[in-house]
């Protein structure tokens, strides 16, 4: 199956910063998600995002997509120590079926 | 939101036993129930899908000798590791759904030690 493949891998950053995330994948979806892991947690849903939509906001949190060069960015801004999780996004192009990319290590110093 | 449980949270075995996890939806009727494995420092990789009353559909390199899953009731699902080996130590995750169009909840994760 295929998978999304996110850069950079780690990302370390200052609190207060704006975090980026991109992953790209390689065949059409019917939906992109990110998630969150703190380490050695569960998955927390993030946001959600159809491939007929470009952008969407969540509290800090803004999502692009751009199915014709088959990526997506997830923004974090203004962050804070407790955003220190690893990120991933999620394709979904099978009915309910979730393929994972590589995710990103972010960490946020104080 | 739907709430996804799992248990234990976590387990510490010895090589040839077996062990078994299971994965509830709480408040939901769960069509189709997923497990993933998941390596430190890696990402998840889908090892099945199981539908309530169906045989599960497992992934390509995933044995299903290995891992029995079992997925008796809407609310209910198991993943069993039979005959157990250090490598088999991971951390595995479970997500429900409701629903074709319905997101996927995840369970809050077992890590498995195999010693």
């Amino acid at each position: 199956s295929q998978q999304g493949e996110e850069d950079p891998q780690a990302l370390s950053i200052q609190e207060g910063e704006n975090a980026t995330m991109n992953c790209s994948y390689k065949t059409s979806i019917n939906n992109l998600q990110w998630y969150r892991q703190n380490s050695g947690r569960g998955l927390v849903h993030l946001i959600l995002i159809r491939s007929n939509e470009r952008e969407k906001h969540s509290g800090r949190l803004r999502v692009t997509l751009d199915t014709s060069k088959k990526s997506s960015s997830l923004l974090i801004t203004a962050s804070r120590a407790a955003d220190t999780a690893s990120y991933f996004c999620a394709l979904n192009n099978a009915g309910n079926m979730l393929t994972f990319g590589g995710g990103t290590r972010l960490m946020v110093k104080p | 939101g739907a709430v996804v449980s799992q248990h234990p949270s976590w387990v510490i075995c010895k090589s040839g036993t077996s062990v078994k996890i299971e994965c509830r939806s709480l408040d939901f009727q769960a069509t189709t129930m997923f497990w993933y494995r998941q390596f430190p420092k890696q990402s998840l990789m889908l090892m099945a899908t199981s539908n309530e009353g169906s045989k599960a559909t497992y992934e390509q390199g995933v044995e299903k000798d290995k891992f029995l899953i079992n997925h008796a009731s809407l609310t209910l699902s198991t993943l069993t590791v039979t005959s157990a080996h250090p490598e088999d130590s991971s951390f595995y995750i479970c997500s429900a759904n409701g629903g074709v169009l319905s997101e996927q909840y995840f369970g809050p994760g077992t890590r498995l030690t195999v010693t």
